[in-house]
């Protein structure tokens, strides 16, 4: 089945330490997106790629970093520049193409990140 | 203010009643999505929409563009609907989220 795989679904961090969270999708969507999700907040857009090898800043994009080297994978680190890493992080992703059913988001299970 | 405002925040009902959220947002939109989100975290999209009215099984979500509105409606509510809700706005490449909806549905 396609889907949005994210990873690890836990992760603890010591300040100081850069982290990676994993998204890989299996369903050939051109778009892919970072999410930042706090208590009582709506999501927030962190980085967003529209195609390989190009991603663009979102809302809160200073303390994160990307890439995006294949279709399918879109990493996010987030650096010791965060300065309020703790939150749950979503990935996402869209085709975007004009067919029936395109422009519908999928989303990952998300990943939740703790820094003691 | 929120450019999109869900009401109510939390809203909790017997089994069996009709549901009804609502999102209205203050910017111009070429899509809105509404968005379920269990207690795991995860999040499936339940629709997108531009204009009037889309059902799935118990689900009824519409929109009115001219009062920048939409509604999603559950009908024959069930415990297992109790989640939180989402409305999103989707103006050109970017999304706007509400701040959710909690519903709880007691048997």
């Amino acid at each position: 089945d396609g889907g949005i795989t994210q990873s690890p679904k836990y992760l603890f961090r010591k300040e100081g330490q850069n982290v990676t969270l994993s998204c890989e999708q299996n369903l050939n969507h051109d778009a892919m997106y970072w999410y930042r999700q706090d208590p009582g907040q709506g999501l927030r857009l962190i980085y967003y790629s529209q195609i390989v090898n190009d991603f663009q800043k979102g809302d809160i994009a200073e303390g994160y970093s990307v890439s995006r080297e294949k279709k399918e994978s879109f990493p996010l680190t987030v650096t010791s520049a965060q300065k309020n890493p703790t939150a749950f992080y979503l990935c996402a992703s869209r085709d975007r193409g004009i067919l029936s059913g395109a422009n519908v988001l999928t989303f990952g299970a998300g990943s939740r990140l703790t820094v003691l | 203010k929120n450019e999109v405002e869900q009401s109510p925040q939390n809203l909790t009902a017997q089994e069996g009643e009709f549901i009804t959220i609502n999102c209205s947002y203050s910017v111009g939109i070429s899509a809105l999505h509404w968005l379920q989100q269990h207690p795991g975290g995860g999040i499936v999209s339940l629709f997108m929409l531009s204009s009037g009215k889309k059902k799935h099984g118990r689900l009824i979500a519409t929109i009115n563009i001219q009062e920048k509105h939409s509604s999603l409606h559950i009908t024959a509510s069930h415990p297992r609907d109790s989640a939180v809700y989402i409305c999103a706005v989707r103006g050109n490449e970017k999304l706007t989220f509400g701040t959710g909806t909690r519903l709880t549905i007691i048997p």
